[in-house]
């Protein structure tokens, strides 16, 4: 079955700490794979996504992203987070389709 | 360019009525997917439509539907309302033109509360 995981659902990081956000994916073809960001009562903002080619993607606000295909992993990044970074991110998979399915989200609060 | 909009933005409802939620794309974009977010749920796909033809269905019972005009622009209905269709209801366009998963761009959304 195709599925996303995020195992952290709260996540709390020091403002100008590095962050690392986890997501897995089961997906029977070539994944497609994003990640967005979602602040309160707002849609979902794409910061990148993967295809193909450098598995190492570079998005908006300074993120960056991994696949790592024998992990079955996209595990999201940033050296340095901004007190403005807190919200709720989400790893979603397509592929064949246009349909997206997202993982549970982890919410990330950032102390000053 | 515009971004996705939607309206109307906030919506209350009683359970057995229903509703219609509309979604403008981004201009140049054909394809419009709708997606369910819940608290209990997260987010769940409903359809997708390309073209004025639905491309894609999830799995939600025939009491929500969809459609797209040729401008794009598309309604999403939900019919005899339940309690448990209380939701933000998120449109998203994309060029998506093979078909395959292409960048989705989100609307700020409906959100829905049934009483």
């Amino acid at each position: 079955a195709q599925s996303v995981t995020q195992p952290d659902i709260h996540i709390t990081v020091s403002e100008g700490a590095s962050l690392e956000l986890r997501c897995n994916y089961s997906y029977g073809a070539t994944p497609y794979l994003f990640w967005y960001v979602q602040s309160p009562g707002q849609g979902l903002q794409l910061l990148l996504k993967y295809f193909s080619g450098d598995t190492l993607v570079q998005g908006i606000k300074g993120f960056e992203a991994e696949f790592k295909r024998s992990q079955s992993s996209f595990n999201l990044r940033k050296p340095s987070v901004h007190w403005s970074d807190a919200a709720e991110y989400f790893c979603a998979v397509g592929g064949a389709t246009n349909k997206l399915i997202f993982g549970t989200g982890t919410l990330l609060a950032v102390q000053p | 360019k515009a971004g996705v909009t939607q309206t109307p933005r906030y919506l209350i409802k009683t359970r057995g009525q229903q509703v219609t939620l509309s979604c403008s794309p981004i201009s140049g974009h054909r394809s419009v997917s709708w997606y369910q977010q819940t608290p209990g749920q997260g987010l769940q796909f409903l359809f997708e439509y390309f073209s004025e033809t639905q491309r894609n269905k999830g799995n939600f019972p025939g009491r929500f539907s969809g459609r797209q005009f040729s401008n794009s622009r598309s309604e999403m209905n939900v019919s005899t309302l339940e309690l448990g269709d209380s939701a933000l209801y998120l449109c998203a366009s994309s060029l998506a033109e093979g078909g395959t998963s292409y960048e989705q761009y989100f609307g700020p959304g409906t959100r829905l509360t049934v009483t």
